[in-house]
């Protein structure tokens, strides 16, 4: 059974200092490994997509990088803002079709002054 | 560009009773997905349509949840009966034909069943 666990289940930092999230899979066959941040009571909006080649990809602050061998991946935030409080998502996609995606529970992450 | 549309943004209803979710995707999309977000989990596939066909619909519960996408633009979910256990989030999400992994989401319809 294809299933994407995330780590930790929150996170609280002080503004400014830096933070990884944690997503392990175990989607087969992996096609792209992506990660979304949802504010509360908004949709899911993208932050980086990364197929089998990509080690590492950044958006700004956000960098994730992929290990396809350990099947890891993790979202670096640098120098928090009180804006990236959210939930992270990570989701990977078997095969060819987006449509068989599978969804972490997310990391919910809350930034203070 | 306009985002994905979903209408209402919040929905109170008694159990029993009927609801419908609306969605308008990102134009030009032919594929668009129905996800459930429960509070602390990330969103589960209800249905995805390939402009007007539905090909994946196997984690739509038959009994009670409907949709239809009847031009291959807007769609529609439906409950009915609603139960308590269907106080969810209902997202809405688009992607191209040439960037099929890249899903854009709508801001969702909370439901509340009481």
């Amino acid at each position: 059974k294809n299933q994407v666990e995330q780590s930790p289940q929150s996170l609280i930092i002080l503004e400014g200092k830096n933070c990884t999230l944690q997503c392990n899979y175990t989607v087969s066959p992996f096609s792209n490994l992506r990660w979304y941040k949802q504010d509360t009571g908004r949709g899911p909006v993208s932050l980086t997509i990364m197929t089998f080649s990509e080690n590492t990809k950044s958006n700004g602050r956000y960098t994730a990088t992929l290990d396809a061998d350990t099947k890891q991946s993790s979202l670096h935030i640098t120098a928090s803002q009180l804006s990236d409080s959210a939930s992270y998502i990570c989701v990977v996609s078997a095969g060819t079709n987006a449509g068989k995606s599978t969804f972490g529970d997310g990391t919910t992450l809350t930034v203070k002054p | 560009e306009a985002g994905v549309v979903q209408s209402p943004r919040y929905k109170i209803i008694e159990k029993k009773q009927p609801v419908a979710f609306w969605c308008n995707p990102i134009s030009g999309h032919n594929t668009l997905y129905w996800y459930l977000q429960n509070l602390g989990q990330g969103p589960e596939l209800l249905i995805r349509y390939e402009n007007e066909e539905a090909v994946d619909d196997s984690q739509l519960p038959k009994d009670r949840f409907s949709a239809e996408r009847l031009k291959g633009v807007d769609s529609t979910l439906k409950i009915q009966p609603a139960e308590l256990g269907d106080s969810a989030v209902y997202l809405c999400a688009s992607s191209s034909r040439d960037r099929v992994n890249e899903q854009f989401f709508g801001p969702g319809t909370r439901l509340t069943v009481l």
